[in-house]
């Protein structure tokens, strides 16, 4: 069984441009969520995809947008890049929107 | 907003019991609560989860009170690989759409 991946594991962009960000979740997940995790802080809630769509959203701006597709994987877009939007991107997939949920090695973002 | 509080750093000699306290006082009569760690910049790993009763496992043991309002997170003997920030959550209404705290860090002193 493959568990969560994420591409890629690094990236370096510069301030106002726009990110991709990958996620492949568990087999047999149909929901995957996204978190931000500054430095020294825990995983700040994003969004939240379930069968491709938007199931819920944290305290993130609309420059923040994702997308699921039919196989369950999903993107995290970010535009207009800012310096705070360095962190380590983190996504986790589960069965439904319950219950525990298995998380990637996530992406670490540097915005210059 | 998180819905938990942790003490924010813990230290346990190798190979005796680590056991991590969480408070939890608001969580609703239906929901769980979830353990999750997280050895440093990698994604976190679940634990343990619980709902009223005591849960085992062969990562942790999982004690909540009866009252449910708060619970600890028992390794028995914890080893070196164990230090790591460990992460008590309360979902109450947000299904896994989870809010982290600050959670505790757990040094393993050899």
């Amino acid at each position: 069984e493959t568990g969560v991946t994420q591409s890629p594991t690094h990236l370096i962009k510069t301030r106002g441009q726009q990110v991709t960000l990958r996620c492949s979740s568990q087999s047999g997940h149909n929901t995957v969520s996204w978190y931000q995790q500054a430095l020294g802080q825990g995983p700040q809630f994003i969004f939240q995809y379930y069968r491709e769509e938007e199931n819920g959203r944290g305290n993130f701006p609309p420059r923040f947008s994702g997308l699921q597709f039919p196989n369950y994987s999903s993107e995290l877009n970010v535009n207009a890049l800012e310096l705070d939007d360095s962190a380590l991107y983190l996504c986790a997939s589960s069965l439904t929107g319950y219950g525990e949920q298995y998380f990637g090695p996530g992406t670490r973002l540097t915005v210059t | 907003d998180a819905k938990t509080t942790q003490p924010p750093s813990m230290d346990c000699a190798e190979g005796r019991a680590a056991n991590l306290p969480c408070n939890h006082s608001t969580i609703s009569g239906n929901e769980y609560v979830y353990w999750y760690r997280q050895i440093h910049s990698q994604g976190p790993q679940y634990i343990i989860h619980g709902l009223k009763n005591n849960e085992t496992n062969e990562m942790a043991s999982l004690i909540i009170t009866e009252d449910r309002k708060s619970s600890t997170l028992i390794l028995p003997h914890a080893t070196l690989r164990d230090t790591a920030v460990y992460y008590c959550i309360d979902p109450s209404n947000t299904g896994n759409q989870f809010y982290f705290g600050t959670g505790t860090s757990l040094t393993v002193i050899p």
